[in-house]
C-alpha cells in the first residue's frame, strides 16, 4: 500500500497568514493526488484534484502543486471559514489512502 | 439539488453484521462510480472501498482493513448505494459517509477523475458489547 505522509500534524496561524501543508507518498504517485478539508461534524470537502486542478466553487486563495512523490497545499490568506483539517488522498493505486491530516487551528 | 443521504447506522456488537444505505437524488447515480469513506474517533479519513457502475460490470475494490468482510453493492433502480458489513470488530466504529466519484465527460481513465465531489452527511456506526 501507498502511505501519505502529511506534515505538520498541526498548524497554528491567524487570518491573512499563508499556509502550506506538504504531502509525501511513499512511492510515486505521478499527479494522481486530490486535497479535502473536514470541519467538525461536517463531511469532507473536495478542494483540489490531480495535484493542482482546483475544484469549481473552491475560492482561488487555494493552490496545489507537485508531483511523483512529494506535494503542498497551500492557503495564500487564511480566512476563518479555513480553520479545518486537511487530507491529502492519493489516487494512484488500490488502496486508496489518506494522510493522517494536519488540523490547522486559529493562532 | 444534489444530495446523499446514509443510513442504517447504529450500535452493534462485536461480531455482528449492519448494512448502510446511501440513497442519492439530484443526478444520475447509474452514471457514477460510488465510495464509502470512514471516520473514526480521533483518527483520520480512510477509505474503505469502491463500487464501479454496470460499464464496469458493478466491479468493486476495498480497503485491506474490510476486504472479505464487508461487500458494496449498488441498485441503479433506487438510486442507492450499499454497504453490507459483517464481522464487525471494535476498529470498525465510525463515521461512514458515501461519496460520488466525478469524472470528466466520456472518460473513465485515471487521467480523467476529477475527485470525489459530493458526499453524504454521514451516518455512524459504533461496534462494542
Amino acid at each position: 500500500d501507498i502511505q501519505m505522509t502529511q506534515s505538520p500534524s498541526t498548524l497554528s496561524a491567524s487570518v491573512g497568514d499563508r499556509v502550506t501543508i506538504t504531502c509525501r507518498a511513499s512511492h510515486s504517485i505521478s499527479s494522481w493526488l486530490a486535497w479535502y478539508h473536514q470541519k467538525p461534524g461536517k463531511a469532507p470537502k473536495l478542494l483540489i484534484y490531480k495535484a493542482s486542478s482546483l475544484e469549481s466553487g473552491v475560492p482561488s486563495r487555494f493552490s496545489g502543486s507537485g508531483s511523483g512523490t512529494e506535494f503542498t497545499l497551500t492557503i495564500s490568506s487564511l480566512q476563518p471559514d479555513d480553520f479545518a483539517t486537511y487530507y491529502c488522498q492519493q489516487y494512484d493505486s488500490y488502496p486508496w489512502t489518506f494522510g493522517q491530516g494536519t488540523k490547522v487551528e486559529i493562532k | 439539488e444534489v444530495q446523499l443521504v446514509e443510513s442504517g447506522g447504529g450500535l452493534v456488537q462485536p461480531g455482528g453484521s449492519l448494512r448502510l444505505s446511501c440513497e442519492v437524488s439530484g443526478f444520475t447515480f447509474s452514471d457514477h462510480f460510488m465510495d464509502w469513506v470512514r471516520l473514526a474517533p480521533g483518527k483520520g479519513l480512510e477509505w474503505v472501498g469502491r463500487s464501479r457502475h454496470k460499464l464496469k460490470s458493478y466491479t468493486t475494490e476495498y480497503a485491506a482493513s474490510v476486504k472479505g468482510r464487508f461487500f458494496i453493492s449498488r441498485d441503479d433502480s433506487e438510486n442507492s448505494l450499499y454497504l453490507y458489513m459483517n464481522s464487525l470488530k471494535t476498529e470498525d466504529t465510525a463515521v461512514y459517509y458515501c461519496a460520488r466519484d466525478n469524472y470528466a465527460s466520456g472518460g473513465y481513465d485515471i487521467n480523467d477523475y476529477r475527485g470525489m465531489d459530493v458526499w453524504g452527511q454521514g451516518t455512524t456506526v459504533t461496534v462494542s458489547s
